[in-house]
């Protein structure tokens, strides 16, 4: 069975400060990795893709990381903005199907 | 091109009603997939229409069906709603040209009383 574990659960950082948000699977085999931002009450937006042989991928200050042996995962972001305040989901997929794990709460304080 | 769009965007049913929901996916995507966030959690896949059919079920009940039309938009209808079932209701869309990856709609929020 497909298990997504994501911490922290919560995190409130200041504006400007850096933070990581860590994802770790319990499935194998699996294909793409993706981290989602979901504003609240809203439809989550991809943020990155990886593939299994992909190590990092890198979208602005979002930058994803990949280890596929230990099947952990890593949201870095850098010079946190108050926009950033969502939630941030890392579903494992499997054929069709994705599996979201609870996501992690980010707030950013002025 | 508009992106996924789902209606309505929030909805008020009383227990023991039925609900339907709707979904029409982005330009070129031909398969839906449906998903039930309750507050404070992630989604939870519900199934996955392709073709008109049911391609793929997640663990929810019979309670919980759906239909998928010749134009690719699709519906998600469930019976004997109970208050469990009030959530954010994602409906996502994708095709073979974006390797599988998935655009989610902006939701309907379901309250059930």
């Amino acid at each position: 069975k497909n298990q997504v574990e994501q911490s922290p659960q919560s995190l409130i950082i200041l504006e400007g400060k850096n933070c990581t948000l860590q994802c770790n699977y319990t499935v194998s085999p699996f294909s793409n990795l993706r981290w989602y931002k979901q504003d609240t009450g809203r439809g989550p937006v991809s943020l990155t893709i990886m593939t299994f042989s992909e190590n990092t991928k890198s979208n602005g200050r979002y930058t994803a990381t990949l280890d596929a042996d230990t099947k952990q995962s890593s949201l870095h972001i850098t010079a946190s903005q108050l926009s950033d305040s969502a939630s941030y989901i890392c579903p494992s997929e499997s054929g069709n199907m994705l599996t979201f794990g609870g996501g992690t709460r980010l707030m950013v304080k002025p | 091109d508009a992106g996924v769009t789902q209606s309505p965007t929030h909805l008020i049913k009383t227990r023991g009603q039925q609900v339907t929901l709707r979904c029409s996916p982005k330009s070129g995507h031909d398969t839906v997939s449906w998903y039930q966030q309750a507050l404070g959690q992630g989604p939870q896949f519900i199934f996955q229409y392709y073709e008109e059919e049911e391609r793929q079920r997640g663990n929810f009940p019979d309670r919980f069906s759906g239909h998928q039309f010749p134009n690719y938009s699709s519906e998600l209808n469930v019976n004997a709603l109970l208050l469990g079932d009030s959530a954010l209701y994602l409906c996502a869309s994708s095709g073979d040209q974006t390797g599988g990856e998935q655009y989610f709609g902006p939701g309907t929020r379901l309250t059930v009383t």
